[in-house]
């Protein structure tokens, strides 16, 4: 079955270490999306990726990093520089020449910095 | 600049009662809707999409929404619910050569027996 898996499900950091979230997709889709979600603040994007080798930052892009070495997989790294990283985080993906760019979530990773 | 506002962070109504939770968006441009649904620790859920054609726009699980251009609304709706549409449900908006979506704050649904 097509999908797109995130890994770990829950994470735990302790404050100074840096992280990196999972994110893979069998879609074949171009464009691929890091969100946070916070409760009452919706879905705030991080970075995204139309295609490989390429990435831009988002609205909330400050202590994250990402790569887009293949067009499967964008991982996202929570660095030490992020100052309240405690938050859900949600992949999407999503076919760029698809009229209206639909995008597909993966079921997400509960990061919390001990 | 795009926006999303969904008017109602929480909404309870009862078991088989209708339910409507509001969206409303800004942008300068043609547009294309969603709206999606999340289950409690789950990913988000595409319960329908409005693109182009007929403003009347059919879902799963029961749901519908209609596009009002003149209102920029996008409200969904659902005739009877079910304990099991309890979650949160987010409006997002995106526009012909835009890459991304941009999501409301997300409506809780509690369903009460």
């Amino acid at each position: 079955d097509g999908g797109i898996t995130q890994s770990p499900k829950y994470l735990f950091r302790k404050e100074g270490q840096n992280v990196t979230l999972s994110c893979e997709q069998n879609l074949n889709h171009d464009a691929m999306y890091w969100y946070r979600q916070d409760p009452g603040q919706g879905l705030r994007l991080i970075y995204y990726s139309q295609i490989v080798n390429d990435f831009q930052k988002g609205d909330i892009a400050e202590g994250y990093s990402v790569s887009r070495e293949k067009k499967e997989s964008f991982p996202l790294t929570v660095t030490s520089a992020q100052k309240n990283p405690t938050a859900f985080y949600l992949c999407a993906s999503s076919t760029t020449w698809q009229q209206g760019h639909e995008q597909f979530f993966g079921p997400g990773t509960r990061l919390t910095v001990l | 600049a795009q926006s999303v506002t969904q008017l109602d962070s929480q909404v309870p109504v009862f078991e088989e009662a209708p339910v409507e939770l509001r969206c409303n968006y800004s942008s300068s441009v043609s547009v294309y809707l969603f709206w999606y649904v999340q289950y409690p620790n789950q990913g988000l859920q595409l319960l329908l999409k409005y693109l182009s054609g007929s403003t009347l726009v059919k879902g799963i699980n029961g749901f519908e929404a209609e596009f009002n251009k003149s209102q920029t609304s996008f409200h969904l709706r659902k005739p009877s619910v079910h304990i099991s549409d309890t979650a949160e449900y987010f409006c997002a908006v995106s526009s012909s050569g835009a890459q991304k979506l941009v999501f409301g704050q997300g409506t809780r649904l509690t369903i009460n027996p």
